[in-house]
């Protein structure tokens, strides 16, 4: 099945800086490649997705790059702030399948 | 926006107990999902639930695990010998269409301690 590395399992930065968190996948099939932000004690929520038609999709302060040859796939975080500080997860899955994967986690830290 | 909901968020039990762990989804969606979370580790896929049934299942949903939908709102986990190994955050999700190309919706989770 399915394999989805993450790293750095950490991450700290100082406010304004950028961050980047890289994940690589294993199933060439798979096409969909979502970003789950998971603050302290709370649930994991949906922050960008990106699906394997596209190579880099933007959303304000986040984006997300996709490259299909390498299979990988990375979270950029522009103009830090405090905020930013959570667990973000990557994750993996194929179109019409239920089971998607996740990766292990990076805990990002933003220094003020 | 409207939340996936779990129940309890905190559940001890004893090794060899059974434990049941509730979930309630989106009232709109028809996809249903179990995630576990060991403490420090990734978020692993246990089972997806579609029209019913089991749509598909990791390896780690063996015959200790079981979902039901038991009316039209609650979807459950019921583990049916706790293990040790067991112990960890356990999440409900949710989506309108199939997961595999869709944002799932998590619940707050249930933190199951296994003694």
């Amino acid at each position: 099945g399915e394999n989805v590395e993450q790293h750095p399992s950490t991450l700290s930065v100082q406010e304004g800086d950028s961050a980047v968190i890289k994940c690589t996948y294993s199933d060439s099939a798979s096409n969909y490649f979502p970003w789950y932000k998971q603050e302290l004690g709370k649930r994991p929520q949906l922050i960008i997705d990106i699906r394997s038609n596209v190579g880099e999709k933007k959303d304000q302060r986040i984006a997300v790059t996709l490259n299909k040859t390498a299979k990988h796939f990375s979270l950029h975080i522009t103009e830090t702030q405090p905020e930013d500080s959570a667990v973000y997860f990557c994750a993996a899955s194929i179109y019409n399948n239920n089971d998607m994967r996740f990766g292990a986690g990076t805990r990002l830290t933003v220094k003020p | 926006e409207p939340e996936v909901t779990q129940t309890p968020s905190h559940q001890v039990t004893q090794m060899g107990q059974e434990v049941i762990l509730r979930c309630v989804p989106i009232s709109n969606h028809l996809y249903f999902y179990w995630y576990r979370q060991i403490l420090g580790q990734k978020v692993e896929f246990l089972v997806s639930f579609y029209n019913n049934e089991i749509s598909e299942k990791s390896e780690i949903f063996d015959d200790q695990f079981s979902v039901e939908r038991p009316d039209g709102s609650n979807f459950t986990l019921k583990i049916r010998s706790t293990k040790l190994e067991d112990s960890a955050m356990y999440f409900c999700a949710s989506s309108p269409r199939q997961g595999g190309n869709e944002k799932l919706f998590f619940g707050s989770g249930t933190q199951l301690s296994v003694l």
